[in-house]
């Protein structure tokens, strides 16, 4: 089955770029998405990405994806305190016709200011 | 304002004694999931509904039971409650299974075992 893997903590200081990498393993994963969980709080659903889409911008938010290594990544520029939180990369394999989503450990993101 | 209400944000049982978990929405979504996320893991699909169609994950323990009434509705019961079931739940919707339809969260219930 699918196996979605997410580096555990990454620090910055505030105002430079994050980036948060995830990999995945089914190649049938046709729509990958990332949320994004402050203490306490549910998962707050950021942006997505299509498996024939290379690229997405959404403001501060750009995903990046390697079909071809199975890649995937979160950058946010311009990163804020506010921005600290748990981010999870999950994925939906089996081109979309389950609707199990199967998360990565989540990253920890620590904005120093 | 919140599309996907649970309630309570926090909740105490004692060991062995049923509870129950409430999550609402105001989305008019056909499919409602509950999930278990223990500290530090990502969370873990226990089932959900597909309007009134239940679909359980082959791991899930007996013990949790979930109901529909209606659309906007959807409860999590624990049975007996034992320790291991502390964690936080959360409720999500999405208009439709699979595809263009990205889940929903709600801000979770944090169970407490005593």
């Amino acid at each position: 089955g699918e196996d979605v893997e997410q580096s555990l903590f990454l620090s910055v200081r505030e105002g430079d770029s994050s980036v948060i990498n995830c990999t995945y393993t089914d190649s049938s994963s046709t729509y990958l998405y990332w949320y994004k969980q402050e203490p306490g709080a549910g998962l707050q659903l950021l942006t997505y990405i299509f498996s024939n889409m290379d690229m997405k911008q959404d403001q501060r938010l750009t995903v990046l994806l390697n079909k071809k290594d199975k890649h995937l990544s979160l950058r946010i520029a311009d990163t804020q305190t506010g921005d600290s939180a748990i981010y999870f990369c999950a994925a939906l394999p089996g081109g979309g016709a389950t609707n199990k989503l199967i998360f990565g450990t989540g990253t920890l993101l620590a904005v120093q200011p | 304002d919140a599309m996907v209400i649970q309630n309570p944000r926090y909740q105490v049982t004692q060991f062995g004694k049923p509870v129950t978990l409430s999550c609402s929405q105001t989305l008019n979504h056909n499919v409602m999931y509950w999930y278990q996320q223990k500290s530090s893991q990502a969370p873990k699909l226990l089932f959900h509904y597909y309007d009134k169609d239940f679909n359980n994950e082959a791991d899930t323990p007996d013990n949790f039971q979930s109901r529909r009434p209606n659309t906007s509705f959807c409860f999590l019961d624990i049975r007996s409650p034992g320790l291991g079931d502390a964690a936080m739940y959360l409720c999500a919707t999405s208009r439709d299974r699979g595809r263009l339809t990205p889940q929903h969260f709600g801000d979770g219930t944090r169970l407490s075992i005593l």
